[in-house]
């Protein structure tokens, strides 16, 4: 069901930056890219979103290609607290049904 | 500040025995959804509730209902366990249905089945 594709694990040094990709191949041009974290046994936590632009905020910095095919979430500086497993969603319709891929279980190393 | 609350953190329940986990919201959003988390998956939707409109999940089967008495709270009633039953229950909710609205999740309450 899920609409992107995500590497299944990747590990980070802490204090480097954590580049985590996601294929969207299929994205319509009005589909939203979200980007949720989900730290061990707590709830999804929102990250960040966009649909054309590239964005920032204070958590991290979302690239979007120009063709809308794919993006890339950046955790600027990672830290041990970063560790968690990320999803990458497209919104599913207009009823804002998220449909969560298996996302990728991002390990910061000390 | 706590947006959305989930009570409680932990539940257990016997096999068969009707349960009901609770969420409320103090962000005064319209939108409230359940989700199901098992163990090593990503969170599946069962159903939300857009203000009072009841909205259910095609695959989201029958034993699991919900109720919506006012905006603030929003129930997931589970009429007869089943031992696959066991899971984490995750509460979001949104301010509104369109694109780019943002949902918010609470912690969930993890449910275990005896």
């Amino acid at each position: 069901d899920a609409k992107t594709t995500q590497p299944t694990s990747m590990d980070c040094a802490e204090g480097r930056a954590a580049n985590l990709p996601c294929n969207h191949s299929t994205i319509s041009g009005n589909e939203y890219v979200y980007w949720y974290r989900q730290i061990h046994s707590q709830g999804p936590q929102y990250i960040i979103h966009g649909l054309k632009n590239n964005e920032t905020n204070e958590m991290a910095s979302l690239i979007i290609t120009e063709d809308r095919k794919s993006s890339t979430l950046i955790l600027p500086h990672a830290t041990l607290r970063d560790t968690a497993v990320y999803y990458c969603i497209v919104i599913r319709n207009y009823g804002q049904n998220f449909v969560f891929g298996p996302g990728t279980r991002l390990s910061v190393l000390p | 500040d706590a947006m959305v609350i989930q009570n409680p953190r932990y539940q257990v329940t016997q096999f068969g025995k009707p349960v009901t986990l609770s969420c409320s919201q103090t962000l005064n959003h319209n939108v409230m959804y359940w989700y199901q988390q098992k163990s090593s998956q990503a969170p599946k939707l069962l159903f939300h509730y857009y203000d009072k409109d009841f909205n259910n999940e095609a695959d989201t089967p029958d034993n699991f209902q919900s109720r919506r008495p006012n905006t603030s709270f929003c129930f997931l009633d589970i009429r007869s366990p089943g031992l696959g039953d066991a899971a984490m229950y995750l509460c979001a909710t949104s301010r509104d249905r369109g694109q780019g609205e943002t949902q918010y999740f609470g912690p969930g309450t993890r449910l275990l089945v005896l």
